[in-house]
């Protein structure tokens, strides 16, 4: 079965400073990966997409992802956060199965 | 503009009382999929359609209907509501159900059944 876990319902950081908010996956094959941000009253909107190839994606808005295969991770970054990035912030995974799995979620709250 | 809508956007209603959720899109996307978003657990994947008259479960069917009769509508059946079916509903679609597909998001819609 296909499980994303997302080990940090919450993330703080600094204007300015780099942010990170975890993932990892479990699939059966090649997996596939996205990460989704959620703002308030909002639906998700896609940031990027891990399919093959180069392990650094880059995103939008500035954000970048890196997939670790060895750790199964797909960690979402960015060099430097803007108050505007805060938001919830989902990873999800496709194995052999059309059926996404997401994770549950990462409050991301950048202070000023 | 390219979107995906649905209606209504908040919803109260009765235990047993039918309801339907509609969601539509403008982009001529093949594949379509209703997921619910509950706190702690993310979002889980109800059902799906990869094209018209092409439905399938997803992780949580029980107590929900869908219908694709036509390829831009993929309405959400509630038979008879239960309180544990309170939850914010979001309907997805993208081009096809290839995996490396990008799914685009409707706003949402909060239903809270008494």
């Amino acid at each position: 079965a296909q499980s994303v876990a997302q080990p940090e319902d919450q993330v703080n950081v600094a204007e300015g400073n780099p942010l990170t908010v975890k993932c990892t996956y479990s699939v059966s094959g090649n997996p596939y990966l996205f990460w989704y941000v959620q703002y308030p009253n909002r639906g998700l909107q896609f940031l990027l997409k891990y399919i093959t190839g180069d392990n650094l994606v880059k995103g939008s808005y500035g954000f970048e992802a890196e997939f670790n295969k060895s750790q199964t991770s797909f960690h979402l970054k960015k060099p430097s956060a803007l108050v505007s990035d805060s938001a919830l912030y989902f990873c999800a995974a496709k194995g052999g199965s059309y059926i996404p799995t997401f994770g549950r979620g990462t409050s991301l709250i950048v202070h000023p | 503009e390219a979107q995906v809508t649905q209606n209504p956007r908040y919803l109260i209603t009765v235990t047993g009382k039918k309801l339907t959720v509609t969601c539509s899109q403008n982009m001529n996307h093949e594949y379509m999929s209703w997921y619910r978003q509950d706190p702690g657990l993310g979002l889980r994947q109800i059902y799906y359609s990869m094209n018209v008259e092409v439905t399938d479960k997803g992780d949580v069917p029980e107590g929900y209907k869908v219908s694709r009769k036509e390829k831009r509508n993929f309405p959400l059946i509630l038979e008879s509501p239960s309180p544990n079916q309170t939850s914010l509903y979001f309907c997805a679609s993208s081009l096809g159900a290839d995996f490396m597909e990008t799914q685009y998001f409707g706003p949402g819609t909060r239903l809270l059944v008494l």
